[in-house]
């Protein structure tokens, strides 16, 4: 079972900034936090990870609280081609080969 | 680059018959993944290749289903004889290392099947 819990759905207005919330309480010292999303009809694609540390690529931040029991994915300007669900996964070092463990998501939808 | 590929993109058959799926891995990538989602659920892990070895088939449903990797570049899953709760979309990941958590899963845009 996903060891993670994110809201359903979320809504956000073209260009401003969407923040995707995830409990993660039983988060392991050795857990990484991922984050992935699936347009629709694609496959998941990966955004970004991490530790303890918080990160940003050129799609995302990632904010990790001190404790690491919870997380915030932002995406800083969204357009309508962010519209898909994000999921937020807890990852372990050598976790059992390597599988991702999805849970439901959060819906994300970009509105103009 | 060329990513992970999948073929064939959807594929519609009658329960009791054979499908075979295929995917092609990144270039150089050791590591092999199959998922799937069956109608309002979640993406669930089937297996796990390292080269041409299984490492990990926790995630089989049943023995209807056949995962290879001969030589270990691409990878076939067989579904034989196919039920209807198998209609659902495939998806294929690979990545270079699995020991290790930072290691990144691109995954395939993935195989639609549809038992009838």
């Amino acid at each position: 079972d996903a060891k993670t819990t994110q809201p359903p759905s979320m809504d956000c207005a073209e260009g401003r900034a969407a923040n995707l919330p995830c409990n993660h309480s039983t988060i392991s010292g050795n857990e990484y936090v991922y984050w992935y999303r699936q347009i629709h009809s694609q496959g998941p694609q990966y955004i970004i990870h991490g530790l303890k540390n918080n990160e940003t690529n050129e799609m995302a931040s990632l904010i990790i609280t001190e404790d690491r029991k919870s997380s915030t994915l932002i995406l800083p300007h969204a357009t309508l081609r962010d519209t898909a669900v994000y999921y937020c996964i807890v990852r372990a070092y050598y976790n059992q080969g390597g599988k991702l463990i999805f849970g439901q998501g959060t819906e994300l939808s970009v509105k103009p | 680059e060329a990513g992970v590929t999948q073929f064939p993109s959807h594929s519609v058959i009658e329960k009791g018959q054979t499908v075979t799926l295929r995917c092609d891995p990144i270039s150089g990538h050791d590591n092999l993944y199959w998922y799937r989602r069956v109608m309002g659920k979640e993406i669930k892990f089937l297996l796990h290749f390292v080269k041409e070895s299984k490492q990990d088939e926790s995630g089989m449903p049943n023995n209807r289903f056949l995962a290879e990797r001969t030589g270990g570049t691409y990878s076939t899953l067989k579904v034989q004889p196919a039920e209807l709760e198998d209609s659902g979309v495939y998806f294929c990941a690979s990545s270079q290392e699995s020991n290790s958590a930072t290691d990144t899963q691109y995954f395939g845009p993935g195989t639609r099947l549809t038992v009838l």
